[in-house]
């Protein structure tokens, strides 16, 4: 079985702009996380998406959002990039059977850096 | 809000040498608690994770935990270190009967010595 793939793996924009991040799965599995990972603030969640609908929501700013597709692919978006916002961005998937007790897989991230 | 200490950001130790990678958790009602490893350029990978079965749980690559309630600890340990286990380990706690939100420690560099 495949495991969880993150596009692009690297990645550098510059203040303002924004980026789009993806995320396949890995089949079979419903649930997809996104984290933020940076040497200051460490592992950070930044949402859940089940279903094609948001279920949880960490505590970031709007600029962050994203989707998930029929297909269970998600994509996540940053609008207006700030320094602050390089980062290596992790995306993890699930069964998401109904317990808390689910093992999540990570994917090998994006390294976002911003200039 | 739940919070997870990880004491000792970086631990050095020879190969060969026991292994004591230190987690502690803030909750009244004990927590779904994980450890993970990630190597450098890497995603996490799962080692073991304790749901509330054996206290003592075991998991991949020779590494153990023991879930103590009246110490709110989870520590990670494992008998003989390869130089292979030289990552970066998290501990991470899930709230029982909450929403699916890990919350991570800082983590904790392991470094093997020859």
């Amino acid at each position: 079985k495949a495991g969880v793939t993150q596009t692009p793996r690297y990645l550098i924009k510059t203040r303002g702009q924004q980026v789009t991040l993806s995320c396949s799965p890995i089949s079979g599995h419903r649930s997809v996380s996104w984290y933020q990972q940076t040497p200051g603030q460490g592992l950070q969640f930044l949402f859940e998406y089940f279903s094609e609908t948001q279920r949880n929501k960490g505590n970031f700013p709007g600029r962050f959002s994203g989707r998930q597709f029929s297909n269970s692919r998600s994509e996540m978006n940053v609008s207006t990039l700030e320094l602050g916002d390089s980062a290596l961005y992790l995306c993890a998937s699930r069964l998401a059977g109904g317990t808390n007790t689910d093992t999540q897989y990570f994917g090998p991230g994006t390294r976002l850096t911003v200039l | 809000a739940q919070s997870v200490t990880q004491l000792g950001s970086h631990v050095s130790v020879s190969e060969g040498a026991l292994v004591l990678l230190r987690c502690n958790y803030s909750s009244s009602v004990p927590p779904y608690l994980f450890w993970y490893v990630q190597y450098p350029n890497q995603g996490l990978q799962l080692l073991l994770k304790y749901t509330s079965a054996a206290t003592l749980v075991k998991g991949i690559n020779g590494f153990e935990a023991e879930f103590k309630k009246s110490e709110t600890s989870f520590h990670l340990t494992k008998p003989s270190a390869h130089m292979s286990d030289a990552a970066e380990y998290f501990c991470a706690v899930i709230e029982r009967g909450g929403s699916y939100i890990p919350t991570f420690g800082r983590g904790t560099s392991l470094i093997v010595h020859p």
